[in-house]
């Protein structure tokens, strides 16, 4: 299968630290998104890495991406309360441009 | 804009009832996403259509689930006849553009409850 896995599955920090969050997937990919999902609501668009790119830069996050090791990282620079959400990557692979899929995602709490 | 819409938001449903979930997407968008999130499965794609027609179907669990896209501005999941397990947090969402390098735009999510 070609679905991401995130690392950890949980994450818990006090506000004004950092946040990295890893995915893992198995073949390779046209791109890598990321996306946060809070409590009880849908999944909202982060960022997207295309296959060609290392590292991307959004506000207070930092997405790395490296395809010799099929990994990419979320870094949430000095988080705050309002971080609190599930994170998930989501894949396009290249062997199949008509597919996305969806990492098991981490959940970060950040403590006030 | 209003976003993609969702009905309804929640559902209690015995087993073997028909449930059906609609979804809007948002205006002028060519794709549109059908998912199912459950803590076991995580999320999961279910169908997703392209200018109304649907591409790929493989990851409807069986022939309980259909969905169709009558217009670019509707689309309806229907389970029939429904079970316990189909118990979730079904998700629309559509994209403008290539599903490549474009974002999945969700919508709220129906929590779907099948005693």
């Amino acid at each position: 299968s070609q679905q991401g896995e995130e690392d950890p599955q949980a994450l818990s920090i006090q506000e004004g630290e950092n946040a990295t969050m890893n995915c893992s997937y198995k073949t390779s990919i046209n791109n890598l998104q990321w996306y946060r999902q809070n409590s009880g609501r849908g999944l909202v668009h982060l960022i997207l890495i295309r296959s060609n790119e290392r590292e991307k830069h959004s506000g207070r996050l930092r997405v790395t991406l490296d395809t010799s090791k099929k990994s990419s990282s979320l870094l949430i620079t000095a988080s705050r309360a309002a971080d609190t959400a599930s994170y998930f990557c989501a894949t396009v692979p290249s062997y199949n441009f008509n597919k996305f899929y969806f990492g098991s995602g981490t959940k970060l709490n950040v403590k006030p | 804009d209003a976003g993609v819409i969702q009905s309804p938001r929640h559902e209690v449903t015995e087993m073997g009832q028909e449930v059906t979930l609609r979804c809007k997407p948002i205006s002028g968008h060519d794709y549109l996403f059908w998912y199912r999130q459950t803590m076991m499965r995580g999320l999961e794609l279910l169908i997703y259509f392209n200018n109304n027609v649907p591409i790929d179907d493989s990851g409807m669990p069986e022939d309980r689930f259909s969905a169709k896209m009558p217009n670019a501005s509707f689309s309806t999941l229907k389970i029939q006849p429904s079970e316990p397990r189909d118990s979730a947090v079904y998700f629309c969402a559509s994209i403008r553009g290539t599903l490549l390098w474009n974002e999945q735009f969700f919508g709220p999510g129906t929590r779907l409850t099948v005693l």
